[in-house]
């Protein structure tokens, strides 16, 4: 089956960059969509095919896809981004979707 | 406003079974694929099933195929996730997730439910 990996923990600076991979087998050639989760609520779609937002997500969330690594990249992290972060694609192989195993935002 | 409101869970003792509901607003449910996704405590998301717009394509998960069902009425806006032969490992908040597609695959989750618990204990 496949899997998606990403580091269990991040942590940066306010202001600063905060840059989330997510490894899987070829995985630049998949759309890849990023969730934020934060304590006690549902996961809310923050990049989808990789680099687009939904209305009302900041600019300051992007994302990249390329060869085996995805990533999620927060320009400017506020205290407010303290989050786990998932990555989610299609495996047409399975017909199953995947999650990733998750990364834990911790702005300092 | 796209609103998903998840119902159903509960205690429930292993073997027992459940049946999860997750009533949809603000769109027009039929137009658009479903799935059920799950968290256990302290875990990470975990896909459970999925569920075409018209109903003719269904996928689960492999720890749950076999023992649930995903349903849908469209009539009513309505998801469901029949659960049996429930184990203590399907302890987890359930989540319903309108795809934005009304096939599926590689499109992403744009709205989640509130998410329900269940719990599989003696």
């Amino acid at each position: 089956s496949y899997v998606l990996t990403q580091p269990p923990s991040v942590s940066v600076a306010p202001g600063q960059t905060a840059r989330i991979p997510c490894g899987g087998n070829n995985i630049g050639s998949k759309s890849v969509h990023w969730y934020q989760q934060k304590p006690g609520q549902a996961p809310v779609l923050v990049v989808y095919d990789a680099g687009d937002r939904p209305a009302g997500i900041p600019e300051r969330f992007s994302g990249s896809n390329s060869g085996n690594t995805a990533t999620l990249t927060i320009s400017r992290v506020e205290v407010g981004d303290e989050a786990d972060y998932y990555c989610h694609v299609w495996d047409s192989n399975s017909d199953h979707y995947v999650f990733g195993t998750g990364t834990k935002v911790t702005v300092l | 406003e796209v609103q998903l409101l998840d119902s159903g869970g509960g205690l429930v003792q292993p073997g027992g079974s459940l049946r999860l509901s997750c009533a949809a607003s603000g769109f027009t449910f039929s137009n658009y694929a479903m799935s059920w996704v799950r968290q256990a405590p302290g875990k990470g998301l975990e896909w459970v099933s999925h569920l075409s717009g018209g109903g003719g394509a269904t996928y689960y998960a492999d720890s749950v195929k076999g023992r649930f069902t995903i349903s849908r009425d469209n009539s009513k806006n309505t998801l469901y996730l029949q659960m049996n032969s429930l184990r203590a490992d399907d302890t987890a908040v359930y989540y319903c997730a309108k795809v934005s597609s009304l096939v599926g695959g590689s499109f992403p989750f744009d709205y989640w439910g509130q998410g329900t618990p269940v719990t599989v204990s003696s």
